[in-house]
């Protein structure tokens, strides 16, 4: 399968801080990405598309301003939180698709907020 | 009515048993279907894939497609502990860029 980093894997911030998540796809150009959130004993939710060299789109309710996404060459996109509070500790993880649909996950940050 | 439908279980199956998950989907325009494992505290990893109707297997594992039943499928033959795990199934429609909608799940346990 395909390889996608992500870094940090854990970060600890306090409150009103911002956290910039990096995700990578080693072996492959991945046009798209996405990005999404996963709280404990829930599925995946997908918080946002990401495509290279233009805006990301973003799912309802996701604040866009919050969640600044840049996805700005073919192997990386990054993941600002901004100003973030308790309520957004969580298990961020992106995904880069190579081919048509296949999608591969990277490992995954878990965030936690003070 | 949620998009795609998993039973959350857990699903309990001895050493050695078939394990079969099992995924309905609501919108019949979904072209690909995938399954992913999750093993407590990491990031989903791809098993299988498949796109047409019929069965597809990959060593132990199978993956059964059912459109006109809305259903697809994900057996295990010799489950073994390391399989206990969250499987999801997730699909995907053509028109929409790729974007994948998860089911909330399957957890498996496989006891020696």
């Amino acid at each position: 399968g395909a390889v996608v980093s992500q870094h940090p894997s854990r970060v600890i911030c306090k409150s009103g801080t911002s956290v910039k998540i990096e995700c990578r796809s080693l072996d492959f150009q991945a046009t798209t990405m996405f990005w999404y959130r996963q709280f404990p004993k829930q599925s995946l939710m997908l918080m946002a598309t990401s495509n290279e060299g233009s805006k990301a789109t973003y799912e309802q309710g996701v604040e866009k301003d919050k969640f600044l996404i840049n996805h700005a060459s073919l192997t990386l996109s990054t993941l600002t939180v901004t100003s973030a509070h308790p309520e957004d500790s969580s298990f961020y993880i992106c995904s880069a698709r190579r081919s048509q649909e296949t999608q591969y996950f990277g490992p995954g940050t878990r965030l936690l907020v003070l | 009515q949620k998009e795609v439908e998993q039973n959350s279980g857990p699903l309990s199956v001895p050493e050695g048993a078939i394990a079969s998950l099992n995924c309905t989907y609501s919108d019949r325009v979904s072209q690909s279907f995938f399954w992913y494992r999750q093993y407590s505290g990491k990031s989903p990893e791809l098993i299988m894939s498949i796109y047409s109707n019929g069965d597809k297997e990959d060593g132990r594992f199978t993956a059964q497609l059912n459109k006109a039943s809305q259903y697809v499928s994900l057996l295990i033959r010799d489950s073994q502990p390391s399989d206990s795990a969250t499987y999801l199934c997730a699909v995907s429609r053509y028109n929409q860029g790729g974007k994948l909608i998860f089911g909330q799940g399957t957890e498996l346990s496989v006891k020696p």
